[in-house]
């Protein structure tokens, strides 16, 4: 069975303290991995998909990396309003649904 | 441009009843899928419809259903509600099936449903 796993589960940081949120998958064939964001009460905000390992993207201070078991969501230089849950999901071979993991609460002091 | 609506927002039910939730998609977007999320945890696939297809199906019960109409909207219906069913449940759209080599879904803001 496909699984997700992300880690840590919460993380506290300081504004300007940058880290890295990791995503682990076991599946049959990644087609696809996606992060998303979500803020309380609101639905997932697209982040970005990778497609195959070595596959970079950015936008701001949040950048994605793929390898063949695990990606990466690296922030630099976070800000208070970075705080949110992010989520990491898979689209595997033969399938027509997203595998989610369970989230990663971040929260950014000032 | 609009993104994905869902309606209502907030619904509270009472065990036993039925319930219809409805979404939707973004302009142009053929594809519509479901998803239950409970307090703490990602979100649980529970349907995706392509085209006015069945295209995925979770593991949920009987009791779950939706259709896709020709406008590409969609309605997710809910029987003989349970206390357990009490989630966020969110509506995803994507411009094509899953199947398409470039896949990105879009979520809405929700429907928190309550049931007591």
């Amino acid at each position: 069975e496909d699984q997700v796993t992300q880690s840590p589960e919460a993380l506290r940081l300081q504004e300007g303290e940058s880290s890295s949120l990791n995503c682990s998958y076991t599946v049959s064939g990644l087609r696809g991995l996606f992060w998303y964001r979500q803020d309380p009460g609101k639905g997932p905000e697209f982040l970005f998909t990778l497609y195959s390992a070595g596959e970079e993207k950015e936008k701001e201070r949040l950048k994605a990396t793929l390898t063949k078991k695990e990606s990466f969501l690296h922030i630099t230089a976070p800000k208070p309003e970075d705080s949110a849950t992010y989520l990491c999901a898979v689209l595997t071979g033969g399938s027509e649904k997203l595998v989610f993991g369970k989230g990663m609460k971040l929260t950014v002091n000032p | 441009d609009a993104g994905v609506t869902q309606s209502p927002t907030h619904l509270i039910k009472t065990r036993g009843q039925h319930v219809t939730l409805r979404c939707s998609p973004i302009s142009g977007h053929k594809s519509v899928s479901w998803y239950q999320q409970v307090l703490g945890q990602g979100p649980q696939f529970i349907f995706q419809y392509y085209e006015k297809e069945e295209r995925g199906r979770g593991n949920f019960p009987d009791r779950f259903s939706a259709r896709q109409f020709p406008n590409y909207s969609s309605e997710l219906n809910v029987n003989a509600l349970l206390l357990g069913d009490s989630a966020l449940y969110l509506c995803a759209s994507s411009p094509e099936g899953a199947m398409s080599s470039s896949y990105e879904q879009y979520f809405g803001p929700g429907t928190r449903l309550t049931v007591t």
